[in-house]
């Protein structure tokens, strides 16, 4: 069973229209943390943000945000004001101790911009 | 402060031949990770070390080996390269465990044919 799906495998929108990537996660674990990594077409992996599961508060980062919440098991991450360059795939990730910390990735959603 | 960098970035090798591919941090992080990324997936990790000297396997190790003999030097290595290991592969060091923050080499295309 899949422990983190990101079940938009692609998205496409029109520049400076709002986008919500969706992530939802499986542990049994209460002590766990979920990440948001980008990879634009240049290949590189780049941090977005971390949370643990103690943390609940919505997360803004300019014209990024995050929403976590417990209930649904879910992390989903938009953005505002879309622009060009935020053409990438996004990648959520789950850390839980039961597998060592190591990260469980989802499978990713490309995220096309169009000007 | 250059990160994590990886050589080679690109590399095509015929079945059953060997490479290395390097990966150095200059962070002096404790951790350090081998990854792969296939079409359409998210990076499953392949090896893993918690320290200078030590190794463990990750979820697909089989068909490779890794040493890590300098704390800031994690290698990979194909003993003999099949075309199931056409990929891209990733190195990443973290501080600590890692549910820290990774940070991510370029990347290495390997083709094997």
């Amino acid at each position: 069973a899949q422990k983190v799906t990101q079940a938009q495998t692609e998205i496409s929108v029109v520049e400076k229209e709002d986008v919500t990537l969706d992530c939802v996660y499986e542990t049994r674990d209460t002590t766990y943390y979920l990440f948001w990594y980008k990879q634009p077409p240049s290949g590189e992996l780049v941090f977005l943000i971390r949370r643990n599961s103690f943390d609940e508060q919505n997360e803004i980062s300019g014209r990024y945000s995050w929403n976590f919440q417990k209930s649904t098991s879910s992390f989903n991450f938009t953005i505002t004001a879309s622009q060009v360059v935020d053409s990438a795939v996004y990648f959520c990730a789950l850390s839980e101790a039961r597998s060592n910390y190591q990260l469980i990735w989802g499978a990713g959603t490309k995220l096309i911009i169009k000007p | 402060n250059a990160g994590v960098t990886q050589t080679p970035k690109f590399r095509v090798l015929k079945t059953g031949q060997s490479m290395t591919l390097l990966c150095a941090q200059d962070m002096n992080h404790e951790y350090m990770y081998w990854y792969r990324q296939d079409p359409g997936m998210g990076l499953r990790l392949i090896h893993y070390s918690v320290g200078e000297g030590t190794t463990a396997k990750g979820e697909v190790p089989d068909g490779y080996n890794v040493s890590r003999l300098k704390k800031q030097n994690f290698l990979l290595g194909l003993e003999s390269a099949a075309p199931s290991q056409t990929s891209v592969y990733f190195c990443a060091s973290s501080l600590d465990r890692p549910s820290y923050e990774q940070y991510f080499g370029p990347g290495t295309r390997l083709t094997v044919t």
